[in-house]
């Protein structure tokens, strides 16, 4: 595609519930990327993936969150039994690959949780 | 590890006025270092990156950066302003390698005023 594309766009769930989100990265992308952008806590990273594999998941804020990706291409980020806290924008980002190269954003998934 | 330090939460400047948005950094190893821009809704996009070679870097929307090694610090500039580049900046910073990740500042946000 011609960039990033997350869905749903917009969430809001009740606490206590799972979530998914989705992206689709820039087509060829192997590098692949969830940051969360939040009041208070600007934009973090969250987990990284070369291809199907995640080598980073430091960022990863307690184990309710999990994502995968398949096929090299599409990722879900899970999060279960969401919390009051979870409530963030979620970005999604894909590069060719590393050592400089320009990583691209998404426009996020902006999840509520009441 | 690697920070980043946005010293100014929010600039205002008034339209056609100069503008230095402020970034410092800390790494123990040579990283590669980024401007974004993020304009209300939308995701991030690149302004401009220093990779290596000349320390004074071009981007987008007649915005330049100057890379300072010495300083550690990769300050982003543009000579005069228009309304439209009223958003929020952000620095950032990856040591490459294996994952390329950003880590980000908290962002500056630039409101320009008529």
């Amino acid at each position: 595609g011609a960039g990033v594309s997350q869905s749903p766009s917009n969430k809001v769930t009740e606490k206590g519930k799972d979530v998914e989100l989705r992206c689709d990265p820039i087509s060829g992308h192997t590098a692949l990327y969830w940051y969360r952008q939040s009041l208070g806590q600007g934009l973090e990273f969250l987990i990284y993936f070369q291809g199907n594999s995640a080598p980073d998941k430091s960022g990863l804020p307690s184990d309710r969150f999990s994502a995968e990706r398949t096929g090299g291409s599409v990722s879900t980020l899970t999060i279960q039994r969401t919390q009051q806290e979870d409530s963030a924008v979620y970005l999604c980002a894909s590069s060719l690959g590393t050592g400089g190269n320009t990583i691209y954003f998404g426009e996020g998934s902006w999840l509520t949780v009441v | 590890a690697q920070s980043v330090t946005q010293l100014d939460s929010q600039v205002p400047v008034f339209e056609e006025a100069p503008v230095e948005l402020r970034c410092n950094y800390s790494s123990s190893v040579s990283v590669y270092l980024f401007w974004y821009v993020q304009y209300p809704n939308q995701g991030l996009q690149l302004l401009l990156k220093y990779l290596s070679g000349s320390t004074l870097v071009k981007g987008i929307n007649g915005f330049e950066a100057e890379f300072n090694k010495s300083q550690t610090s990769f300050h982003l500039r543009k000579p005069s302003v228009h309304i439209s580049d009223t958003a929020e900046y952000f620095c950032a910073v990856s040591e490459g390698g294996a994952t390329n990740k950003l880590i980000f500042g908290t962002g500056t946000l630039l409101a320009v005023q008529p």
